[in-house]
């Protein structure tokens, strides 16, 4: 089956520019994620959606940045306006098991990802 | 809240040594737990996972045991070679599906 898509690989901006990438899914997962990877540290979930509702957007900085699925397939992750913290690799994964999963046993499927630098 | 802790790194060893990184976590409840691995210009891919209590999770020859008790899962190889050189994570999963990810443990293994 083909894998999580995402575009695009490289991209580098000036602080308070816009940028937004865009995450294609395993064709009929239902949940999708994003998340944010610092360099040195583990990747940090920024917002969770199931078909094309939000289930956990606790650590997404709502101030600048905003995501959307439409459709409940592909979706797309924007920064408005972007600071220098903002440098990060931004992962798209999707699993098949909606909320509810047991026990959280439900995996994740990773896309290659996003590197963003903010000059 | 909930976190997961390993092992400081990066870790270097040499070719068919054993390796231990170690992880332990705080979590509500019991969660599953997980270990993904990042190779070189890769994106993350699961290793391994086990979903209750005492469950070994194995996978390329490399084991993990959900230890309860210690809130840990310790990742172990019995042999490195030097194409297990990678970034390696520990995470657990909610019943939401999400996954709380470690700082990561980078190895390189020298031939």
């Amino acid at each position: 089956e083909a894998g999580v898509a995402q575009s695009p690989r490289y991209k580098i901006i000036e602080k308070r520019q816009s940028v937004a990438f865009w995450c294609n899914p395993i064709s009929g997962h239902a949940t999708l994620y994003w998340y944010q990877q610092i360099l040195g540290q583990g990747p940090k979930l920024l917002i969770q959606f199931q078909n094309n509702g939000v289930v956990d957007d606790s650590q997404l900085p709502k101030d600048r940045f905003s995501a959307e699925r439409l459709k409940g397939v592909d979706s797309t992750l924007k920064i408005q306006p972007a600071k220098l913290e903002d440098s990060a690799v931004y992962l798209c994964a999707s699993s098949a098991t909606g909320t509810g999963g047991i026990s959280g046993a439900n995996v994740l499927t990773f896309g290659a990802g996003s590197r963003l630098t903010v000059l | 809240g909930d976190s997961v802790t390993q092992m400081e790194g990066p870790v270097t060893l040499s070719e068919e040594a054993f390796l231990t990184i170690n992880c332990t976590y705080t979590a509500t409840g019991y969660p599953s737990l997980f270990w993904y691995v990042q190779y070189p210009g890769e994106g993350l891919q699961l290793l391994l996972k086990a979903t209750k209590a005492d469950d070994k999770g194995s996978n390329k020859g490399f084991e993990a045991t959900y230890r309860k008790e210690t809130t840990s899962f310790h990742l172990e190889k019995g042999s490195v070679q030097v194409s297990d050189s990678a970034v390696y994570f520990c995470a657990f999963g909610t019943s939401y599906g999400k996954l709380t990810f470690g700082q990561g443990t980078i190895l390189t293994v020298h031939p």
